[in-house]
């Protein structure tokens, strides 16, 4: 089992759509959390961090559940430059990345 | 003025050889990682040095061997390539009292095409 699993995907949108990313974490020791945004052929980019009260930055809203070691993260407003592969991180020490899950925003 | 750098950006050299990848920061973090990202695009922790002392060593080929002349720069040789070889790999770098806050500085990537 992946220490940090997400669905793939592709999600392919049309702009102005909302959407939802779901994450599941293996090591109850993580400590912290984050979403990623990683470009085609780009470095991984922290998008934000993510915490037990939930946390909103403009149309990014990240929330964990610890008791599910559960991690989502919902864009609103869907805009083309959303397009990218979104990261879910575990911190047990180490950055424990996820596979990504690929977004594609259509006109 | 780039904050984590790699050299070289492409690679493309044939089985058996040896070759080198290296990474420097300018951000005055103590700590620094190598990640390898597969073409299924999953990103796996190699390495981590903190202040030149290893301290993350995952399961991973000894043919892969790691540098650090100081905590500004980190190198990573590679022995003996094989086409499995063939990846991005990533350098990155941290505080590693700061890891909670806001994870990794990444470089750009070497992208690795072992023929």
């Amino acid at each position: 089992r992946k220490e940090v699993e997400q669905d793939p995907g592709p999600f392919n949108v049309p702009e102005g759509a909302t959407v939802a990313f779901n994450c599941t974490y293996s090591n109850s020791a993580s400590q912290s959390f984050f979403w990623y945004r990683q470009d085609c052929r780009k470095e991984p980019k922290l998008l934000m961090s993510v915490y037990s009260s939930g946390n909103e930055d403009g149309r990014f809203t990240a929330q964990l559940n610890r008791a599910s070691q559960y991690i989502s993260l919902l864009i609103r407003d869907s805009k083309l430059s959303d397009s990218a592969t979104y990261l879910c991180v575990a911190n047990p020490g180490k950055l424990i990345f996820g596979q990504g899950t690929e977004l594609s925003v259509k006109p | 003025d780039t904050a984590v750098s790699q050299t070289p950006k492409y690679l493309v050299t044939q089985m058996g050889n040896d070759k080198s990848i290296k990474c420097e920061q300018n951000l005055g973090h103590d700590t620094m990682y190598w990640y390898k990202q597969d073409s299924k695009k999953f990103l796996k922790i190699m390495f981590s040095y903190n202040n030149k002392e290893l301290i993350i060593n995952e399961t991973v080929p000894n043919r892969f061997s790691p540098k650090s002349p100081d905590k500004a720069h980190l190198n990573l040789h590679i022995n003996s390539l094989e086409l499995g070889d063939s990846a991005v790999y990533f350098c990155a770098s941290s505080h590693l009292s700061s890891l909670g806050d806001g994870g990794y500085t990444f470089g750009s990537g070497t992208r690795l095409t072992v023929v």
